[in-house]
């Protein structure tokens, strides 16, 4: 059974931090990874998806890498705002076509 | 492209009463989710359809809870009769294809009092 770890659960950096978010799993035999973004009370958003083949994806300030071999995903974010401030979510989907979800890491930005 | 809405956005309901959930996933996404997200967890998957067929409904609780996707579009997801344990957000994905990765609507809160 594939488990989804995110530590810390919660992070607060001041405006203007590179910061990178971790996120470990226990089976490397997954599809691809997609990191998520969820403010309070809504739904999540897609951020960055990275396939199975792939080392890592960017977009705009973020930038997302996967190591299959050790089991781990860094989402890194760069020159971080306030507007920033949510929780990411780390997902998996694995050979079964099964999503599994980290608890998440909620991020505060201080201005 | 309009994303996955999901109707309602918040339900408040008595315990034992039933409710229901409805999400229309993007066109041309066969593949539909519904998941359960409580407080401070992340979500967990508790069906998945392919077109109009149930592929994963391992972890729905088929005692009080029931789905549908007819015609392999719109989905309804029931409760029946409803516990205070089932307060959540309820979120509907649609994706074309595992490759693809995966779109979420903004998810239905239910309040069970």
């Amino acid at each position: 059974k594939q488990e989804v770890t995110q530590i810390p659960a919660a992070l607060s950096v001041p405006e203007g931090e590179n910061l990178v978010l971790n996120c470990s799993f226990t089976d490397s035999a997954i599809y691809n990874l997609q990191w998520f973004r969820q403010d309070p009370g809504k739904g999540l958003t897609s951020l960055l998806l990275i396939q199975s083949s792939q080392r890592e994806q960017t977009s705009g300030r973020l930038n997302a890498s996967l190591d299959k071999s050790s089991g781990r995903s860094t989402l890194y974010i760069a020159a971080s705002q306030p507007g920033d401030s949510a929780t990411y979510l780390c997902a998996l989907t694995g050979a079964n076509s099964k999503l599994t979800f980290g608890k998440g890491i909620t991020l505060s930005v201080r201005p | 492209e309009a994303g996955v809405v999901q109707s309602p956005r918040y339900k408040i309901i008595e315990k034992k009463q039933p409710v229901a959930f409805w999400c229309n996933p993007i066109s041309g996404h066969n593949t539909l989710y519904w998941y359960r997200q409580n407080l401070g967890q992340g979500p967990e998957l508790l069906i998945r359809y392919e077109n109009e067929e149930a592929v994963d409904d391992s972890q729905l609780p088929k005692d009080r809870f029931s789905a549908e996707r007819l015609k392999g579009v719109d989905s309804t997801l029931k409760i029946q009769p409803a516990e205070l344990g089932d307060s959540a957000v309820y979120l509907c994905a649609s994706s074309p294809g595992t490759f693809y990765g995966y779109t979420f609507g903004s998810g239905t809160r239910l309040t069970v009092v």
